[in-house]
């Protein structure tokens, strides 16, 4: 099993650049997770879906970032424009429903983005 | 406010010694808690969840409600423990990781 897929791995832009990431779950995963961690700090939710459906986006910045998940599988977070306090890492995460294991999170090795 | 505090950015143990990660949370009700462990080079990865009672890696982690502390502890560290770890308590789906501390395993 390949585990969540996170591409690009690494992006450099200029600030007021859009960028994109993208994340493909754990196959049969409903649940899906992006995380922003800064440097020497712990991930930080920005958004979970549930299927289609965006059940949590209290964190998310909604001036400038936005997120899709069409059919339920594949992701895309969005930064437009982007700012210099946006370089950080971007995790994906993925988890199963149900069950006793539905809380475990699988995660993707992350987008290094820095803007210059 | 829920908050997780985990007090030592850098914990430095001779390979062979006990270990033991301090966390502390602030929750309402009962979360479910887990500790996240992400070795160098690798992504991050579930080490425990404190419901299933399991020793995984030597690890175990005691709840102690009247506390609010979710501590980690292995008995005898071994240098292939060197890894930054993540206390995370878990309500409701929402899931909050704490800063993270970097252990660092002396040969």
């Amino acid at each position: 099993e390949a585990g969540v897929v996170q591409s690009p791995r690494y992006k450099i832009i200029e600030k007021k650049q859009p960028v994109a990431f993208w994340c493909n779950p754990i196959s049969g995963h409903n649940t899906l997770y992006w995380y922003l961690q800064n440097l020497g700090q712990g991930p930080e939710l920005l958004i979970r879906y549930e299927n289609e459906e965006a059940v949590d986006d209290s964190q998310l910045p909604k001036d400038r970032f936005s997120a899709e998940r069409l059919k339920g599988v594949d992701s895309t977070l969005k930064i437009q424009p982007a700012e210099l306090g946006d370089s950080a890492v971007y995790l994906c995460a993925s988890s199963p429903g149900g069950g006793g294991r539905r809380y475990e999170q699988f995660f993707g090795p992350g987008t290094r983005l820095t803007v210059l | 406010a829920q908050r997780v505090t985990q007090p030592e950015k850098l914990l430095s143990v001779f390979k062979g010694a006990p270990v033991e990660l301090k966390c502390n949370y602030s929750y309402s009700g009962s979360p479910e808690l887990f500790w996240y462990v992400q070795y160098s080079r690798q992504r991050l990865q579930l080490l425990l969840r404190h419901i299933s009672r399991e020793s995984i890696k030597g690890f175990t982690a005691d709840l102690n409600k009247g506390e609010t502390s979710f501590h980690l502890k292995k008995p005898f560290a071994q240098e292939e423990d060197s890894a930054m770890y993540y206390c995370a308590p878990n309500r409701d789906d929402k899931i909050i990781f704490g800063k993270g501390t970097r252990l660092h395993i002396l040969p």
